[in-house]
């Protein structure tokens, strides 16, 4: 089945900064790729996605790319701010077969944005 | 309203204990999950239902019971629980079409003594 590795764990970046979080995965069927934002006592927002025949997509201040060859995804925050304060997961899936709601998450990343 | 509506937001039962978690929203969507999610770690995924029937049941044990009565409603009966059972209780609703763009509420936090 399908492995994601997320990595860092935590990350801690001054407010205006960059922050990178990277995600590899296994299963060379999967074709879709969330990243969700989990505000404390909130649950997971989508906040941006990646199908498996685009290199890169942007919204704003985030952006994923995709490497199909290396099997690795990635998330970039630009311009940081407190309220980018949250975990964040990656995940990934194969959309088209009997696939709802069956993501396999990556195991989180603690970002704290320092003013 | 793009709101998934959950209640209620924290929750102490006992062993013995039966309750249930309560679910709305109203984006007309007609597929509607239960995830689990322990403390700094993943949701899982334990049920799916589309247009009001059950389609996924991801091997949970029968002290969880779901319940889709109309399209806007899921719910989750609980009864003789566990205390691992403790955990933020998701629900998540999409359309059927786009099924992967998943719309979460702000879960049920389940303490079982």
């Amino acid at each position: 089945g399908e492995n994601v590795e997320q990595h860092p764990s935590t990350l801690s970046v001054q407010e205006g900064d960059s922050a990178v979080i990277k995600c590899t995965y296994s299963d060379s069927a999967s074709n879709y790729f969330p990243w969700y934002k989990q505000e404390l006592g909130k649950g997971p927002q989508l906040i941006i996605d990646i199908r498996s025949n685009v290199g890169e997509k942007k919204d704003q201040r985030i952006a994923v790319t995709l490497n199909k060859t290396a099997k690795h995804f990635s998330l970039h925050i630009t311009e940081t701010q407190p309220e980018d304060s949250a975990v964040y997961f990656c995940a990934a899936s194969t959309v088209g077969t009997d696939s709802w709601g069956k993501f396999q998450f990556g195991a989180g990343t603690q970002v704290v944005v320092t003013p | 309203d793009t709101e998934v509506t959950q209640t209620p937001k924290h929750l102490v039962m006992g062993m013995t204990n039966k309750k249930s978690l309560k679910c709305e929203q109203h984006m007309g969507h007609r597929a509607m999950y239960w995830y689990k999610q322990k403390a700094k770690k993943p949701p899982e995924l334990m049920f799916v239902y589309s247009y009001e029937k059950l389609s996924i049941n991801e091997s949970v044990p029968s002290r969880f019971s779901p319940e889709c009565p109309n399209s806007s409603l899921l719910n989750l009966h609980l009864h003789a629980l566990q205390p691992e059972d403790s955990a933020l209780y998701l629900c998540a609703s999409s359309t059927v079409s786009t099924n992967e763009k998943l719309f979460f509420g702000s879960g049920t936090q389940l303490s079982v003594l």
